[in-house]
């Protein structure tokens, strides 16, 4: 079963504009991560936050993290064309072995 | 360096025949993942190896599908007999420790059971 749920499940913006995806699991974590999955390819790991942390950057990327709500949100600024895939929340609990949500697919538009 | 190394990259074959998927994990990574996704399932951790010991097998559908880990660096994933459900893309992931977290992901072997 998928412990992360991601929203919205698809996303369509321009490009320069923020985007926003939101995940909501269900048990507690050690960690959150993002993880990014271009057509046709493999995933690739874009930030990790722990449990003790409230928010990350990365770049034109931003994580935050609320425990209390089990919720994070995943905002890329200023999008490119290239930022078009797939995004993936994926939580680490004790066990470490990841858990992954049902991806939210977001297009940039040129 | 070389990233996580799957293959083949495609697959067809015909439903009761046996599929055997490979991967080579990034040299040095001491643990090794093998997913499954699907568009009704999305990704599904089949299996997971710790110095090459399966830790938990939990996900295996069924007896089916077995996998190995000869050594640090190979994994094989196996279906006998294979079924039309079956088919999705097969990912193998490997980290440098299970406590490392971060998986580097192979591109995916892709699965079709006629």
């Amino acid at each position: 079963s998928q412990q992360g749920e991601e929203d919205p499940q698809a996303l369509s913006i321009q490009e320069g504009e923020n985007a926003t995806m939101n995940c909501s699991y269900k048990t507690s974590i050690n960690n959150l991560q993002w993880y990014r999955q271009n057509s046709g390819r493999g995933l690739v790991h874009l930030i990790l936050i722990r449990s003790n942390e409230r928010e990350k950057h990365s770049g034109r990327l931003r994580v935050t993290l609320d425990t209390s709500k089990k919720s994070s949100s995943l905002l890329i600024t200023a999008s490119r064309a290239a930022d078009t895939a797939s995004y993936f929340c994926a939580t680490a609990g004790s066990a470490r072995q990841l858990t992954f949500g049902s991806g939210t697919q977001l297009t940039v538009l040129p | 360096d070389a990233g996580v190394i799957q293959s083949p990259r495609h697959e067809v074959t015909e439903m009761g025949q046996e599929v055997t998927l490979r991967c080579k994990p990034i040299s040095g990574h001491n643990s090794l993942f093998w997913y499954r996704q699907t568009m009704m399932r999305g990704l599904e951790l089949l299996i997971y190896f710790n110095n090459n010991v399966p830790i938990d097998d939990s996900g295996m559908p069924e007896d089916r599908f077995s996998a190995k880990m000869p050594n640090a660096s190979f994994s094989t994933l196996k279906i006998q007999p294979s079924e039309p459900r079956d088919s999705a893309v097969y990912f193998c992931a490997s980290s440098l420790s299970v406590s490392t977290d971060t998986q580097y992901f192979g591109p995916g072997t892709r699965l079709t059971v006629l």
